[in-house]
């Protein structure tokens, strides 16, 4: 069973970057049935879809997001990340890494989430 | 992009009940929608994907319907373990996007 876990700095200052990244053990990414991508979710609210990422590169980005947004795969560390620039308190949530499907996207695997406080 | 309008927002209800779940979508998706079931602290998991396709080892007193632009996921006979928010999400095309969330509390 695949497991993913998210590590990454747990507080960023305003205007800088964030990055996180996740680990991926009891599989790989470089699974030709599926994505690699991350949500975040204010503390008491919604989800919200960040991006997908495929082992070949191939990226899907939230357009809201998508000008301070990267999201990149290392196959050879079977990890992919996030990275946001420019960040405000506005990206103050807990992101989840997560897995879904290339043919069917439900989303079946998810990190356990990490908070990530954007504040000076 | 799609908007998801999920209703109600909070549901009050007893164990035993059947309860319903409605997303509207704000345009045509077809049959490309997911539920998801989170619990306080957890991340979500996946209870029904493709509108009415029950994932594996969950319940069958869970049930999706619905295609074009609405959608219901139904609880039979409520349990315990089944207060949670629910979240209906799209993947009709990329830019995914979820419902506000539903609370189904004890009455």
């Amino acid at each position: 069973q695949v497991q993913l876990q998210e590590s990454g700095p747990r507080f960023v200052k305003p205007s800088q970057t964030l990055s996180l990244t996740c680990s991926v053990s009891g599989g790989s990414v470089m699974s030709e049935s599926y994505y690699w991508g991350w949500i975040r979710q204010p503390p008491g609210k919604g989800l919200e879809w960040i991006g997908s990422i495929y082992y070949s590169g191939t990226t899907y980005y939230n357009p809201s997001l998508k000008s301070r947004l990267t999201i990149s795969v290392d196959t050879s560390k079977n990890q992919f990340s996030l990275r946001l620039t420019s960040v405000t308190a506005a990206d103050t949530t807990v992101y989840y890494c997560m897995r879904h499907g290339k043919y069917t996207p439900g989303i079946d695997s998810w990190g356990l989430g990490t908070l990530v406080t954007v504040s000076s | 992009d799609i908007q998801m309008t999920q209703s109600p927002s909070t549901l009050s209800a007893s164990v035993g009940d059947r309860i319903s779940i409605t997303c509207r979508a704000s345009q045509s998706i077809d049959r490309w929608v997911a539920w998801y079931q989170q619990k306080p602290g957890k991340a979500p998991k996946i209870v029904i994907s493709d509108a009415s396709n029950l994932e594996r080892g969950v319940p069958s007193r869970f049930s999706g319907s619905g295609s074009g632009r609405e959608f219901t996921l139904t609880i039979n006979s409520l349990q315990p373990d089944d207060f949670a928010t629910y979240y209906c999400q799209q993947y009709n095309s990329y830019f995914w996007t979820f419902g506000q969330g539903t609370k189904v509390e004890v009455k």
